[in-house]
């Protein structure tokens, strides 16, 4: 059964800071990798997929990376804001017949003015 | 519309009552998804229909759960005989198709059971 790890569970950083958030999983036969934000009471932004046959990819401040082999994604938000405080969630979809995405627990981010 | 939505946004009922939650994936979508969150937790899953049948319904929790998609787009979660365990939010998303595309999420409906 595949379990999404993410770490650190709650992140606090001063205003203009880089910053990595980490997504492990268990089983390495996956379609592809999402990234989401969620914030207080509201639904999942999407906000990058990755295909299990790339690296990386980019999006404004963000930049996701995947590991398919070690089981790994980062996502790294540069000159951190404000706004980006919410909480970052990592899912991936299965390979085979399965279309469900399994989620880690999520990292709440805060990002101090 | 532009999203998925989902109605209503919030419910509350009582323990042992019946609900429905309704969600309206983006339009063209044929594969459409349920999900459940509990705080503090990402979502699980609950339920997939590719068009009109459900392809995989092997998250529901048990035969209190049941969901339909009769026309291969709107979809309604059913809940039966509520325990105040099922209080989460659920969430539905939507894709293009099942497989390998970026699944679109609706804000969710708060359910309460008290």
């Amino acid at each position: 059964k595949q379990e999404v790890t993410q770490i650190p569970a709650a992140l606090s950083v001063p205003e203009g800071e880089n910053l990595v958030l980490n997504c492990s999983f268990t089983d390495s036969a996956i379609y592809n990798l999402q990234w989401f934000r969620q914030d207080p009471g509201k639904g999942l932004t999407s906000l990058l997929l990755i295909q299990s046959s790339q690296r990386e990819q980019t999006s404004g401040r963000l930049n996701a990376s995947l590991d398919k082999s070690s089981g790994r994604s980062t996502l790294y938000i540069a000159a951190s804001q404000p706004g980006d405080s919410a909480t970052y969630l990592c899912a991936v979809e299965p390979s085979g017949s399965a279309r469900q995405l399994t989620f880690g627990s999520g990292t709440q981010l805060t990002v101090l003015p | 519309g532009a999203g998925v939505s989902q109605t209503p946004s919030n419910k509350v009922t009582e323990k042992g009552k019946y609900v429905e939650l309704r969600c309206d994936p983006i339009s063209g979508h044929t594969a459409l998804y349920w999900y459940r969150q509990s705080l503090g937790q990402g979502p699980e899953f609950l339920i997939y229909f590719q068009g009109t049948g459900a392809a995989d319904d092997s998250g529901l929790p048990n035969d209190r759960f049941f969901a339909v998609r009769p026309e291969g787009s709107v979809s309604t979660l059913k809940i039966q005989r509520t325990e105040r365990g099922d209080s989460a939010v659920y969430l539905c998303a939507s894709s293009v198709s099942g497989s390998m595309n970026e699944q679109f999420f609706g804000p969710g409906t708060r359910l309460t059971v008290l």
